[in-house]
């Protein structure tokens, strides 16, 4: 079946640095979306992409969807302690079912 | 705002026992869906339903079995809990691509 593998695990960064968590998926997908989940709570929807190539900002976070639609990132500029959670990714084939990466934990050092 | 409730935050089970996980949502979504997360596996799809009476496996589904018979409410048994069952149970439900998840109950099986 298909596999969505989400690397790094865990990232450890200080205030102010840049993070980055990469996506990849065994197969072709329909769109790919990003969830955040904070210590304690649930996975809050960020964003979807749709297109080959796509990018997309909210301020501080940029998402990029792959060429080939098979990979996706997640870049954050200048981390600030809210940003603290576990980042998903989350494949979409095309049938409406979600098979989501195993997450990054973000923890920013003040 | 979507809201999604489940029914406990919290429980404790004994092995054997039959255990009922409860999921309503109030905004006539079609869609609805039960994750498990534990730590490094990310969300691990165990049913989803498309529509009243209408379930489908996920990537998990042994050990566990749905309920839809309205559409607003989504129900996890396990018909006889297990200590690899223990974990945290999600609910999920969606109109289009994008999910919103309950709050999340936290399983313990002794």
């Amino acid at each position: 079946g298909q596999q969505v593998m989400q690397i790094p695990q865990y990232q450890h960064v200080q205030e102010g640095e840049d993070f980055t968590t990469y996506c990849n998926s065994s197969t072709t997908l329909s769109n790919i979306q990003w969830y955040k989940q904070r210590p304690g709570g649930h996975p809050v929807f960020l964003i979807q992409l749709v297109k080959s190539g796509e990018v997309k900002k909210q301020k501080r976070l940029t998402f990029q969807f792959g060429e080939a639609k098979k990979n996706s990132s997640l870049h954050i500029t200048a981390t600030q302690t809210t940003d603290v959670g576990t980042y998903f990714c989350a494949g979409e084939p095309g049938y409406g079912k979600l098979t989501f990466g195993q997450g990054t934990i973000l923890t920013v050092h003040p | 705002d979507v809201k999604v409730t489940q029914s406990s935050r919290y429980l404790v089970k004994r092995t054997g026992e039959k255990v009922f996980l409860e999921c309503v949502q109030d905004m006539d979504h079609e869609n609805m869906f039960w994750y498990r997360q534990d730590p490094g596996l990310g969300l691990r799809l165990i049913y989803f339903s498309y529509d009243v009476k209408m379930k489908e496996k996920g990537d998990i589904p042994e050990g566990y079995s749905v309920s839809r018979e309205k559409k607003e409410r989504f129900s996890l048994i396990l018909e006889s809990a297990s200590t690899n069952q223990t974990s945290m149970y999600l609910c999920a439900s969606s109109s289009t691509d994008i999910q919103y998840f309950g709050a999340g109950t936290r399983l313990s099986v002794l």
